[in-house]
């Protein structure tokens, strides 16, 4: 079954604003990470936060995670319309393994121009 | 995507056909997956490796095998196509289990 789930399922903002998702798990995590998808491609990975770390940063996005809620959120300030994608949050077990990565189903995020 | 590769981008089969398909990295990354992407289910895990001839299944390998001969490729089995099976596969390739993925372009199979 999904470890993660995304919330909302879809988001449309207008360019320019903040967009927020978040992803909610079940399971003792290692880490964290988001993937972008851009229609009709392969996953992206945007970035990683260990189970250690609270909040993150890479150029314009911004991840926390709360491992006491087994929740995190990524934000996207000052969007733009290339930032139109599907976003998938992807824990890694803290059991240890080599079977990866459990993907939520996504938010996708439409940009209004 | 740069150093991993999938064939074919497109196919189309009939039921009951077997058919493979091929991930191929230059990344020398000792880990390679199979995901399926279904609308409503995400991406789910089919196969996984951890080295040459070392693989093990996912959350859904009924009906797929996997094979790793070299490191550099991975191939995907579906040893008698069913229509269940129609969905868009994706390889990807991580230098350790929990590391970021690099993932391919993905394969839009039809089975018909």
């Amino acid at each position: 079954s999904q470890q993660g789930e995304e919330d909302p399922q879809a988001l449309s903002i207008q360019e320019g604003e903040n967009a927020t998702m978040n992803c909610s798990y079940k399971t003792s995590i290692n880490n964290l990470q988001w993937y972008r998808q851009n229609s009709g491609r392969g996953l992206v990975h945007l970035i990683l936060i260990r189970s250690n770390e609270r909040e993150k940063h890479s150029g314009r996005l911004r991840v926390t995670l709360d491992t006491s809620k087994k929740s995190s959120s990524l934000l996207i300030t000052a969007s733009r319309a290339a930032d139109t994608a599907s976003y998938f949050c992807a824990t890694v077990y803290s059991g240890g393994g080599a079977d990866g990565l459990t993907f939520g189903k996504g938010t996708h995020l439409i940009i209004q121009p | 995507d740069a150093g991993i590769t999938q064939s074919p981008r497109h196919k189309v089969t009939e039921t009951g056909t077997p058919v493979t398909l091929r991930c191929h990295q230059t990344e020398n990354h000792r880990y390679m997956y199979w995901y399926r992407q279904d609308p409503g289910h995400g991406l789910r895990l089919i196969h996984y490796s951890y080295g040459v001839k070392d693989t093990d299944k996912g959350e859904v390998s009924d009906g797929y095998s996997v094979s790793r001969s070299k490191t550099e490729d991975f191939l995907l089995t579906l040893e008698s196509a069913t229509s269940s099976q129609t969905s868009v596969y994706f390889c990807a390739i991580s230098e350790r289990q929990d590391f970021g993925y690099t993932f391919g372009s993905g394969t839009r199979l039809t089975v018909v």
